[in-house]
């Protein structure tokens, strides 16, 4: 079974830091997303990203969000000036063929605790 | 807007009882619905996926079934073992706009006692 991995697995930072959180997609899956869940709430969409470029971005997803695949494989999420309100689980999901068809395989998360 | 529900959130049932989730989504424009379990603190794993023109889906003791008329799906699972304890999500995809990004309901947490 392919694995999306995700490091760190837990982050605690100071708030007004910057974070940069990765993902390791499956490899030859070409449509990426970030999702967050807040502690007892919805899994929510951030941002898709296909062909190095954002394809759609939710109302969360403000100027101090963004992502890059820095080096074509890894695919990050940064986040500068963390607010007590971004802590959360963060989820990296991606897959290979049309997003109409194909299954969405996740990441284990990483925790973001801001205090 | 669209919307997923889950009902009910918290489920408890003995070992070997047959058992079913439900979900329901407010807009019909779906072309897939997808079926994930999420154990404590961990990621999420997909179970089935039910593309809108199909009625079912079946892995093993797991069964889905989406009717888009009603905007229900049911996540069946037949047999219960104490390791189907978890939370069990649904999530739409959704037509217009860049297609890919999932609506997720909160979840119903099923507890398998032994």
């Amino acid at each position: 079974e392919p694995e999306v991995t995700q490091t760190p697995s837990h982050q605690v930072t100071q708030m007004g830091q910057e974070v940069i959180l990765r993902c390791v997609p499956i490899s030859n899956h070409l449509y990426f997303y970030w999702y967050r869940q807040i502690l007892g709430q919805k899994v929510e969409f951030l941002v898709s990203f296909y062909n190095n470029e954002i394809s759609e971005k939710s109302e969360i997803f403000d100027d101090q969000f963004s992502v890059e695949r820095p080096d074509g494989s890894n695919f990050t999420l940064k986040i500068r000036s963390t607010k007590l309100e971004d802590s959360a689980m963060y989820f990296c999901a991606n897959h290979a063929g049309s997003p109409t068809e194909e299954t969405q395989y996740f990441g284990p998360g990483t925790r973001l605790l801001v205090l | 807007k669209q919307e997923v529900t889950q009902i009910p959130a918290a489920l408890s049932v003995p070992e070997g009882e047959n058992l079913v989730l439900n979900c329901s989504f407010t807009d019909s424009a779906i072309y897939n619905l997808q079926w994930f379990r999420q154990d404590p603190g961990k990621g999420l794993t997909s179970l089935l996926l039910i593309q809108s023109s199909q009625r079912e889906q079946t892995s093993g003791r797991l069964n889905a079934s989406l009717d888009k008329s009603s905007g229900r799906s049911t996540l069946y699972i037949a047999a219960s073992q104490p390791g189907d304890s978890a939370t069990y999500l649904c999530a739409g995809g959704y037509y217009g706009g860049s297609q890919g990004n999932l609506i997720f309901g909160k979840g119903t947490k099923l507890s398998v006692k032994p």
